[in-house]
């Protein structure tokens, strides 16, 4: 079955650490890729998002992913964290299912802990 | 600009009862969802609907029904409350049906059911 795979559950970092949070699928074929975060207490935001082109997209609040179509994989990197980016970060990738339809499947999540 | 509504915040149900989420928006989006957000398990697609009139299953519709009356509204129900289904409830619409919108979430409603 397909799925995405976030496979950091919890990571913790001090500030001004870079960041590399991952994610792989296990989709085949043309995939949407997004990397949404939510802030304690908020709802979900979108940080970024893949459809095609350049393989290395940047978002909001100096994030940035880079798309590996080859490792199925769409990481995302920050150099220097914030403590403001404590929050949870998930990614998302919309791709055709074994119905044939296509959905959009949300990883786990990570939670990054950033310490001042 | 509220974006997209979601009431209650915070509800507690005793096994058995029914309730209803009510979500609403106001950007016009065609497409509505709903999520259940777990600990470890991510975003569950619950249904999703892509136009008035036109409601759909998603990963775990079980123990849930939507309706679809207008564009602006995308209640969930309850139908009879079990505590599997606390949870965090999100709703989220999108602009058409395109596969690169990006999503816009509700607040959210936290439901325990005891």
């Amino acid at each position: 079955a397909q799925s995405v795979s976030q496979h950091n559950h919890h990571v913790i970092l001090s500030e001004a650490a870079s960041l590399e949070l991952g994610c792989n699928y296990s989709y085949g074929g043309t995939v949407n890729l997004f990397w949404y975060v939510q802030y304690p207490g908020q709802h979900l935001q979108l940080l970024l998002k893949y459809f095609s082109g350049d393989p290395l997209v940047k978002g909001i609040k100096g994030f940035e992913a880079e798309f590996i179509k080859s490792k199925f994989s769409f990481n995302l990197r920050k150099p220097s964290v914030q403590w403001s980016d404590t929050a949870e970060y998930f990614c998302a990738v919309n791709a055709r299912g074994d119905t044939g339809r296509r959905a959009l499947t949300f990883g786990s999540g990570t939670r990054l802990q950033v310490q001042p | 600009n509220a974006g997209v509504t979601q009431t209650p915040k915070f509800q507690v149900l005793k096994t058995g009862q029914s309730m209803t989420l009510q979500c609403a928006q106001d950007m016009n989006h065609e497409y509505m969802s709903w999520y259940r957000q777990d600990p470890g398990m991510g975003l569950r697609l619950i249904h999703y609907s892509v136009g008035a009139g036109i409601t759909d299953q998603g990963e775990v519709p079980n123990g849930y029904n939507v309706s679809r009356s207008t564009t602006e509204d995308f209640p969930l129900r309850l139908l009879s409350a079990a505590p599997s289904q606390t949870s965090v409830y999100f709703c989220a619409s999108k602009a058409g049906s395109a596969y690169n919108s990006p999503l816009h979430f509700g607040n959210g409603t936290r439901l325990t059911v005891t």
